[in-house]
């Protein structure tokens, strides 16, 4: 069964810098896909990035960019010039790319961007 | 817009109560999900179905069941509600098919049992 880890239960940092949250992940599958949901405080969970594991370039979304090795099985989130509506949980999710479309999650990682 | 809507943001059972939380989506998906949110352990998958009448048990289906009558309803039951069932329940939807696709969420419902 796939697992997916975030060491990090909190994070704190000040607006306009820049943090990455860790995750790493346990799988025997080849082609699968990886994402990264945002939860701010009491609003719905949104998708911030995602990335297929057979596209060797790391994907970027605006400030949102992912360092993806799959030979180590991490796939960590970059936050550019964090901004104070980037305090949120954020969430570390694998799928494989056969069978159903189940999310396997971390535990996440509360960020908290001060002014 | 894309939306995913659940009937409760905020519930309060007794124990052994039969407890029933809904879930809408209007973007014609077929794929939907029920996970339960606790500190610490992230999103865990109770129940997905994968067309309507269809269901499959997640990785913590003990406690619970689930219905799927129409395609964009889906909704999960707790038969007789326990205390260790007081949870954060989020519903998602997506599209079919192998691609990545994202899973839709709705805004929670946080459910005390007492």
């Amino acid at each position: 069964a796939q697992t997916v880890t975030q060491s990090q239960p909190e994070m704190s940092v000040q607006e306009a810098e820049t943090v990455t949250l860790s995750c790493t992940y346990d799988t025997s599958e080849n082609n699968y896909y990886l994402f990264w949901y945002k939860q701010p405080p009491s609003r719905q969970m949104i998708l911030v990035i995602r990335q297929e594991a057979y596209k060797q370039q790391n994907a970027t979304e605006n400030r949102f960019s992912v360092n993806f090795q799959k030979a180590a099985k991490s796939f960590s989130l970059k936050i550019s010039d964090s901004q104070l509506g980037d305090t949120a949980m954020y969430f570390c999710a694998f799928r494989g790319a056969q069978g159903a479309q189940k999310l396997v999650f971390g535990q996440g990682t509360r960020l908290t961007i001060n002014p | 817009d894309v939306k995913v809507t659940q009937s409760s943001r905020y519930l309060v059972k007794r124990t052994g109560e039969k407890v029933f939380l809904e879930c809408v989506q209007d973007m014609d998906h077929e794929n939907m999900f029920w996970y339960r949110q606790d500190p610490g352990l992230g999103l865990r998958l109770i129940y997905f179905s994968y067309d309507v009448k269809m269901k499959e048990k997640g990785d913590i289906p003990e406690g619970y069941s689930v219905s799927r009558e129409k395609k964009e309803r889906f909704s999960l039951i707790l038969e007789s509600a326990s205390t260790n069932q007081t949870s954060m329940y989020l519903c998602a939807s997506s599209p079919p098919g192998q691609g990545p696709y994202e899973q839709y969420f709705g805004p929670g419902t946080r459910l005390t049992v007492t």
